[in-house]
């Protein structure tokens, strides 16, 4: 699977927006864009996921740019409950006899 | 159940000796993995169960480390004669299906202290 770049950690407010970045500059056109996020003490959760097309759920909205090469996972008013690692990965379309693998991820601290 | 359930929650354990940690997943998901995190690191992946397939156990450090899925459904991992850096939480996730990352489903994870 090709790499992702995040950044380490980020700040954010609550109920305001979070922008959280991934660079994935080596992305093929087979590759789908997932997010897992992980809040303390508790397993990875998964987020969204998409492939070109920007992506709306429940959870968060996914951006991508049009070369595909980086995507901004974005939480539309943040909570505390958010206070989470996120990680951003990459996975072949047809790479179905692998498990995901996971990077460090960046780690979301919200203040009230 | 409804979700991942893996048993115990905590284990402590001498050096030497061997432990067994349990994952029930979903029922109906074929896919089973495990994964370990020590502290303050990422998820490590460990080995990965599919329906009848042999698993993929290119994760697994060393030969200390066994995992075996009965019938199809829930999942022991083996560790024989524990190390110290074996201290970590073992983390298992099921899914429908190999072809769908997006529907993997973690447990709460069992947390492993070797003294």
């Amino acid at each position: 699977d090709a790499k992702t770049t995040q950044p380490n950690s980020m700040e954010s407010n609550e109920e305001e927006p979070v922008h959280l970045p991934c660079n994935h500059s080596t992305i093929s056109g087979t590759d789908y864009i997932h997010w897992y996020r992980q809040l303390p003490s508790q397993g990875p959760e998964y987020v969204i996921h998409g492939l070109t097309s920007n992506v709306n759920n429940r959870m968060a909205s996914l951006a991508i740019a049009e070369d595909r090469k980086s995507s901004t996972l974005i939480l539309h008013r943040a909570t505390l409950r958010d206070a989470a690692v996120y990680y951003c990965i990459l996975r072949v379309s047809n790479q179905a006899g692998t498990a995901l693998i996971f990077g460090k991820g960046t780690t979301l601290s919200v203040s009230s | 159940g409804a979700g991942v359930s893996q048993s115990p929650s905590n284990k402590v354990t001498e050096k030497g000796k061997d432990v067994e940690l349990r994952c029930d997943p979903i029922s109906g998901h074929t896919a089973l993995y495990w994964y370990r995190q020590s502290l303050g690191q990422g998820l490590e992946f460990l080995i990965y169960f599919q329906g009848n397939s042999a698993p993929d156990k290119s994760g697994l450090p060393s030969d200390r480390f066994s995992a075996e899925r009965t019938g199809g459904s829930v999942s022991t991992l083996t560790i024989q004669r524990t190390q110290q850096e074996d201290s970590a939480v073992y983390l298992c996730a099921s899914s429908l299906g190999r072809a769908q990352p997006w529907g993997y489903t973690f447990g709460s994870g069992t947390r492993l202290t070797v003294v």
